[in-house]
């Protein structure tokens, strides 16, 4: 069995400040990783994939995230957040079954 | 580029009634997963089919169903409506079951009243 871990349920943060959402997750096997992001009333849009190969992933909107496999991490990162970020985040694992087993999500809140 | 279909995306029902979601995958993608997300919540894999088949199932009560039919869209068909049934219900679909990306639908809100 595999899940995933968001240990903050919401971050607040100022516009152009840096950000990090943390992301932990456990399996057995190899996984595959994202993150995908939900605006308000609508559907689920990738951000980023880990499948294999350099562990630093880079996104869309400017983000990147790092898969760290001692750690078994995959934080999300970005270096300077705008108003229009604000978001829930959602990190997600999929390993040998085919379906997607997704975190509790991460609230990013960029204030002015 | 197209992406995944949902129909319709709002319904409101009462509590006892059917409903039936729609979900039409990205052209020569013939592996489709249903998601239920409540509010607040993270969403919950329900079941999904590959190649017209059943090939993982999650935690999906009995009173739904699901099937893909021979050209790959997909319906999730819901009766004995209840209460805790409103939620977001996002379809994915991807290449085939060794496709790691799925790429989701805008989603059906679905309300109880």
């Amino acid at each position: 069995a595999q899940s995933v871990t968001q240990l903050d349920s919401q971050v607040p943060v100022f516009e152009e400040a840096p950000v990090e959402l943390r992301c932990n997750y456990s399996s057995s096997v190899s996984v595959y990783l994202f993150w995908y992001v939900q605006y308000p009333n609508q559907g689920l849009q990738l951000l980023l994939k880990y499948l294999s190969g350099s562990t630093l992933v880079k996104g869309i909107n400017g983000f990147e995230a790092e898969f760290n496999k001692s750690q078994t991490s995959f934080h999300l990162r970005k270096p300077s957040v705008h108003i229009s970020d604000t978001a829930e985040y959602f990190c997600a694992v999929k390993s040998s079954g085919d379906k997607l087993t997704f975190g509790t999500g991460t609230r990013l809140a960029v204030r002015p | 580029a197209a992406g995944v279909i949902q129909s319709p995306r709002h319904l409101i029902k009462e509590k006892r009634e059917t409903a039936t979601l729609k979900c039409y995958p990205i052209p020569r993608h013939d592996t489709v997963y249903w998601y239920q997300q409540g509010p607040g919540q993270d969403p919950q894999f329900l079941i999904s089919f590959y190649e017209k088949m059943q090939s993982d199932k999650g935690s999906i009560p009995d009173r739904f169903s699901a099937q893909q039919f021979s050209d790959y869209h997909s319906e999730l068909n819901m009766s004995s409506l209840e209460l805790g049934d409103s939620a977001l219900y996002f379809c994915a679909s991807s290449l085939d079951l060794r496709d790691s990306e799925q790429y989701f639908g805008p989603g059906t809100r679905l309300t109880v009243t």
